[in-house]
This record gives C-alpha cells, sequence and structure tokens, in this order.
C-alpha cells in the first residue's frame, strides 16, 4: 500500500528565513509526487510535482521541492518565506501499482512571522 | 474551463435526512476522487473512479455512504441517513494520470 508521511504537525519560520517542510512516502514503482497548498475556507492548490527528470522541482509562488529517491523524501523549500506562506500544505503520491490512486500527507501547518 | 464545480457549497441538515453532493469535473479528466476533511481525520479519501467506473470504495465510512458517476461529467456522493458525526468539507477532486489533481471548493457539510 501506499503511503506518504508529513512529520510536523506544524513549522513555525521567521519572515525572510528559509522554510522547509518535510515528506516521505512508499510506493511501489515509480511515484508520482505532488504538493499542495490549502488556506482557509479553499480548496486545495496545486503547487508542483515530480514525475520524471530532474530531482529538483520548481513551483509556484517561489516554492521547490527535491526528489531524493534513496530516502524516499519529497521535502518542499522555499528560501524565503512570506507571512502570506502561512497555509497548510499537503504532499500526495500516486503510483500505477496501486491503481493509481492519489494518497496524502496529514498536513503541516506552516506559520510565518513577522 | 471553469475548473472543478461542487454544490452546493455549504449544506445544513438534520439528522437522519439523505444529503447529496455533487461534482462536475474537468472536462477530458478520467479520473475523479472524493475526499472528506476533518480537524480529527485530516483529508482521508473516500472513493475514486476511473472513466466513471469506481476502482476503490475502501475509504467509505459505512453503507450509508454511497457515490455514483453516471457520466464523464457528473459524479454525486450521497449520505442516507445523515448523522452529526458526517458533518466535515467534502471535496471532489479529477485528473489524468499521471498528472496533478484539482480540486473544486468543497461541500461544507453540518449534520445538526
Amino acid at each position: 500500500a501506499q503511503s506518504v508521511a508529513q512529520p510536523e504537525d506544524q513549522v513555525n519560520v521567521a519572515e525572510g528565513n528559509p522554510l522547509t517542510v518535510k515528506c516521505t512516502y512508499s510506493v511501489s514503482g515509480n511515484p508520482y509526487l505532488f504538493w499542495y497548498v490549502q488556506y482557509p475556507n479553499r480548496g486545495l492548490q496545486f503547487l508542483l510535482k515530480y514525475i520524471t527528470g530532474d530531482n529538483l522541482v520548481k513551483g509556484s509562488y517561489g516554492f521547490e521541492a527535491e526528489f531524493n529517491k534513496s530516502q524516499t523524501s519529497f521535502h518542499l523549500k522555499k528560501p524565503s518565506a512570506l507571512v502570506s506562506d502561512s497555509a497548510l500544505y499537503f504532499c500526495a503520491v500516486r503510483g500505477r501499482a496501486a491503481g493509481n490512486k492519489l494518497t496524502f500527507g496529514g498536513g503541516t501547518r506552516v506559520l510565518v512571522k513577522p | 474551463d471553469a475548473g472543478v464545480i461542487q454544490s452546493p457549497r455549504h449544506e445544513v441538515t438534520e439528522m437522519g435526512q439523505e444529503v447529496t453532493l455533487r461534482c462536475k469535473p474537468i472536462s477530458g479528466h478520467d479520473y475523479l476522487f472524493w475526499y472528506r476533511q476533518t480537524m480529527m481525520r485530516g483529508l482521508e479519501l473516500l472513493i475514486y473512479f476511473n472513466n466513471n467506473v469506481p476502482i476503490d470504495d475502501s475509504g467509505m465510512p459505512e453503507d450509508r455512504f454511497s457515490a455514483k458517476m453516471p457520466n464523464a461529467s457528473f459524479s454525486t456522493l450521497k449520505i442516507q441517513p445523515s448523522e452529526p458525526r458526517d458533518s466535515a468539507v467534502y471535496f471532489c477532486a479529477s485528473t489524468s494520470f499521471p498528472g496533478e489533481a484539482f480540486f473544486g471548493q468543497g461541500t461544507r457539510l453540518t449534520v445538526v
């Protein structure tokens, strides 16, 4: 069975500092990995994805993520956090072996303080 | 495309009543997912379809929940009878494989 773990329920960071949100996954075969962000009372918005190719993926709003196959990780990063980045972040995985199911982690709340 | 459209946005109903949530996926997407979000359990996958066929409904909590996809442009999630513990935000998402999923705005269900 495929799964996603986001080990931190909340990440606190000062504005202007680097932001990292951790994600590890388990899937049979090639992983297809995604990050989403959710603002209050909104649906999930797509940030970036890894399908194949470069291990460093760049996405919306200055976010990037690094795919590490040996560590089965896909951590989300932003070099300089903004107060407006405060939101709930979800990592997700899809794999053919699991019927192309889209499985999400538990989410990490990010709080960026001025 | 207007994106994934869910209706209603908010639903308040009394315990025991039937509730139907609706979803219109993005045209051309062949996968449709239904999720439920609560503070306690996070984002749970309830059921998903591929080409209108249910693939995995193992996340459906009980027989009170049912979902259908009669055609490529419409899906419903029905709860009958509803209970207070069903109160949550229900999301629909559509995608093609292996692309990203696009989510609707969700339906906030309150059962009193």
